[in-house]
Parts: C-alpha cells; sequence; structure tokens
C-alpha cells in the first residue's frame, strides 16, 4: 500500500529556513516522480516542485531560487529544503506521488500525504 | 505560465442533479488536464488524468471532456459525498498550475 507521510511543518520567522520531509512507504521514491504541493489557509491548490525519476527538477516561479526538491534514497524520503522565508508561504504542504510512465500524465500527482502546515510568521 | 480559470467559483445543487464544471486555459494544452476533488481538511483526491480518462476506483458519474483550451467536469447525478471543492490542473507545462477552484455546495 502506498502511504506519504509529511512532517517538519512548524511556525519559523520571516527569512528563515525549515525543511520538509515526506516519508514513503509501498513504492520507492527514486523511481518515481514526486510532487510538492502547498495550500494557504482558506485558498486554492498551489503546485510547487517537482522531482523526476532522473533526478531533474522544476519548481514555481514564486519558490524558485529559494526552496530545493531532493531525495534520500537510503531513507526512501523526500525533502523541500526552504529558505529565505516569506509570510506568503505560509501553507499547508502536501507530497505527492505522480502516476509515472512514460506518457504526458506521469507527473499528475496519484497518491497524496495528509501535508504538513508552515507558518511564517513574526 | 498558462492561467487556468475556472467557472464557475461556487456553484449550489441538489441530490441527484447534473453539475458541469469549466476550466479555460490561456493557451492551448492538448488534453493534459487533470481534475481533482478536495474535501475540507483533507488531501486533493485525483478525479480525471488526460482530460477524460477516469482515475481508477473513482465513480462513473464522474466524467471530463475537452481538448486545446476548453475543459469540462460533469457530475452526472449528485451525490451527498460530491459535495466538496473542484480544481483543475494543467501538466503541459511548467510551472504545473491548477485552477483557482469551484465549491460545490448543496442547495
Amino acid at each position: 500500500e502506498v502511504q506519504l507521510g509529511e512532517s517538519g511543518g512548524d511556525l519559523v520567522q520571516p527569512g528563515g529556513s525549515l525543511r520538509l520531509s515526506c516519508a514513503a512507504s509501498g513504492f520507492l521514491v527514486s523511481s518515481n516522480f514526486m510532487n510538492w504541493v502547498r495550500q494557504a489557509p482558506g485558498k486554492g491548490l498551489e503546485w510547487v516542485s517537482i522531482i523526476y525519476s532522473d533526478g531533474r527538477t522544476y519548481y514555481a516561479d514564486s519558490v524558485k531560487g529559494r526552496f530545493t526538491i531532493y531525495r534520500d534514497n537510503s531513507k526512501n524520503t523526500l525533502y523541500l529544503q526552504m529558505n529565505s522565508l516569506r509570510s506568503e508561504d505560509t501553507a499547508v504542504y502536501y507530497c505527492a506521488r505522480a502516476r509515472g510512465g512514460s506518457a504526458s500524465h506521469k507527473t499528475v500527482s496519484e497518491y497524496w500525504g495528509q501535508g504538513t502546515l508552515v507558518t511564517v510568521s513574526s | 505560465a498558462i492561467q487556468l480559470t475556472q467557472s464557475p467559483s461556487s456553484l449550489s445543487a441538489s441530490v441527484g442533479d447534473r453539475v458541469t464544471i469549466t476550466c479555460r486555459a490561456s493557451q492551448g494544452i492538448r488534453t493534459t488536464l487533470a481534475w481533482y476533488q478536495q474535501k475540507p481538511g483533507k488531501a486533493p483526491k485525483l478525479l480525471i488524468y488526460d482530460a477524460s480518462s477516469l482515475e481508477s476506483g473513482v465513480p462513473s458519474r464522474f466524467s471530463g471532456s475537452g481538448s486545446g483550451t476548453d475543459f469540462t467536469l460533469t457530475i452526472s447525478s449528485l451525490q451527498p459525498e460530491d459535495f466538496a471543492t473542484y480544481y483543475c490542473q494543467q501538466f503541459n507545462d511548467y510551472p504545473h498550475t491548477f485552477g483557482q477552484g469551484t465549491r460545490l455546495e448543496i442547495k
């Protein structure tokens, strides 16, 4: 059974850093496309970043240069390193496993974690 | 970035109604569109991918159509568990933008 569990969310001051973790079970993070998606309180969904099975990464313009997606294959865990945090980064952060394969829908999020809340405030 | 505009932003309907939600892309995206359902406090759930392909386990009352810039999600006969917020997402190009959401409420 595919399971995803995010952790690491916390209250952090503007300009600070935080690392989110997404522990996976039932599949290998290294063999899949993995997304981070966030949702500000009372707002809609915002795609944040993706890492391909071959290691390629892509980011939303709003986080480019500040956030880094990476994985630890030995721990079967996905991470999101967030630096230079701003108030507008306050959100629930979800990790999601994509459908995979070779078709265009390989990056579509299929399995989601329960989310972890990041609050950026002084 | 490709923008997705959903309409309506909110909708009131009754159990048994047929409901259609529209998603319009700012440029052509072929059929690279997905639909998600989200209930309060829960993670989104994938319903439809490739504009019209039903995700495994999703009831057949959900259907999607469209290509290019105009897409629709249709629920043929609303059930109590369908009252939620629905989002479209394009995966044609990065960033993989979402629509702003459509909140479906009980009339």
